[in-house]
């Protein structure tokens, strides 16, 4: 049973790009949620999608945007991109139901790097 | 708003031995989990134990244990037994159930000392 996967594992953009990231959750899950987690802190919530809409949205601007396909897998895009969006950005999955509230998974992560 | 807090930058501890790593949290929801995580270099945040804010019961999972004392908000994490594989980064987090977004404490360092 594959558990949640991400790419690329790493990336190397420079200022003004766009990047998309991927993730495919784990078998059963149908809710993806993105994090971003900068050096020497913890994750910050970034948005969750469920049914492909997203569901909910923590305080991060509009260039950060995102996708659910059908098959539940979701993408994270990032426009206009700045210095300070160089960060490792999970991706985490859950049941909609699952034995505990909101109990995640996560993905290795996606380490980006904007010069 | 919900807060996580975690007072402990880095912690150190010998080998074989338990470790307590703390972490207080702030809801105004009544129903919420709980959770540890423990991410090492490579990134992944790997599961460790849950603790739903009705369960009467501490959680625990193997050598790991939640000492969850709900009137002082505290979820600290016992690690019993320490091994050397356990230096890693360990991030407290909850969610509400009527939140959708889980936040995490800044995380505690934790090193095992042979």
């Amino acid at each position: 049973d594959a558990g949640v996967t991400q790419s690329p594992t790493h990336l190397i953009k420079t200022r003004g790009q766009q990047v998309t990231l991927r993730c495919s959750p784990k078998s059963g899950h149908d809710t993806v949620s993105w994090y971003q987690q900068a050096l020497g802190q913890g994750p910050q919530f970034i948005f969750q999608y469920y049914e492909e809409e997203e569901r909910q949205r923590g305080n991060f601007p509009d260039r950060f945007s995102g996708h659910q396909f059908p098959n539940y897998s979701s993408e994270l895009n990032v426009n206009a991109l700045l210095l300070g969006d160089s960060a490792l950005y999970l991706c985490a999955s859950s049941p909609l139901s699952g034995r505990a509230v909101g109990e995640q998974f996560f993905g290795p992560g996606t380490r980006l790097t904007v010069l | 708003a919900q807060k996580i807090t975690q007072t402990q930058p880095g912690m150190f501890v010998q080998e074989k031995e338990a470790v307590t790593l703390d972490c207080t949290y702030d809801t105004s929801d009544p129903s919420y989990g709980l959770f540890w995580y423990k991410q090492p270099s490579s990134g992944e945040m790997i599961f460790l134990i849950y603790q739903g804010s009705y369960d009467q019961q501490n959680a625990t999972e193997g050598r790991y244990s939640l000492n969850f004392q709900k009137a002082r908000k505290s979820a600290n994490l016992v690690i019993s037994a320490s091994q050397l594989g356990d230096s890693a980064m360990y991030f407290c987090a909850m969610i509400a159930r009527n939140n959708n977004d889980m936040r995490f404490g800044a995380g505690t360092r934790l090193t095992v000392k042979p």
